[in-house]
């Protein structure tokens, strides 16, 4: 069945970085869209960024324009989200999910990211 | 960037009662690029209507979507007790995609 398992979730402080990773499973990952996005504590989700299946394209949401870089590796069936420059409302859980249209259909648990000093 | 606002905030229904929520989006939606998720707390967004009206795979028949333009409408027939959750409608027709603020189902 599909999997999706986000990792690399933590503590950070203000203006540091962290790389989060999304292991994929029980699916030819290579043949889709993959997605990043948040909920913080108390809100809505937040799309953040998608990336084409061969991973020549990828899209971002304002906020994360410029800090976020969203890759992948398909031979590894895994997808990134380098995040820099972090910010205490970056503050969220994070979730990898699959496609963005069809919209997305499978996601994972989600990681916990905290920025705080 | 569409923008989607949810009404109500909060509805509060009993078990077995009908729910209606909607959806209204900033400008039109095309193709109806509009799906909607349940959300509950720890767990993963669950894919419940896509393409406005199309329940997702595995999505009980009492779940429904309607709606094209700018307004959009999810309707629970009869309330399940699983059914108390948030939410969110979401616009995927191109980047940047956005999810609605969300609106909380509560046990009355």
């Amino acid at each position: 069945q599909v999997q999706l398992v986000e990792s690399g979730g933590g503590l950070v402080k203000p203006g540091g970085s962290l790389r989060l990773s999304c292991a994929a499973s029980g699916f030819t990952f290579g043949d889709y869209y993959m997605n990043w996005i948040r909920q913080a504590p108390g809100k809505g989700l937040e799309w953040l960024s998608y990336i084409t299946s061969g991973g020549s394209y990828s899209y971002y949401a304002d906020s994360v324009k410029g800090r976020f870089t969203i890759s992948r590796d398909n031979a590894k069936n895994s997808l990134y989200l380098q995040m820099n420059s972090l910010r205490a409302e970056d503050t969220a859980v994070y979730y990898c999910a699959r496609g963005t249209n069809p919209p997305p259909d499978h996601w994972g648990q989600g990681t916990l990211v905290t920025v705080s000093s | 960037e569409i923008v989607l606002t949810q009404s109500p905030g909060t509805l509060s229904l009993s078990p077995g009662e009908r729910a209606t929520l909607s959806c209204t989006a900033s400008q039109s939606v095309a193709s109806n690029y509009l799906a909607w998720y349940q959300h509950k707390r720890g767990q993963a967004p669950r894919l419940l209507i896509y393409g406005a009206s199309n329940r997702a795979s595995g999505i009980p028949d009492r779940f429904s979507g309607s709606g094209s333009g700018t307004d959009f409408t999810l309707t629970v027939s009869r309330l399940e007790p699983e059914d108390f959750a948030e939410y969110y409608c979401h616009y995927y027709g191109s980047a940047p995609l956005t999810f609605g603020p969300g609106t909380k189902v509560d046990i009355k």
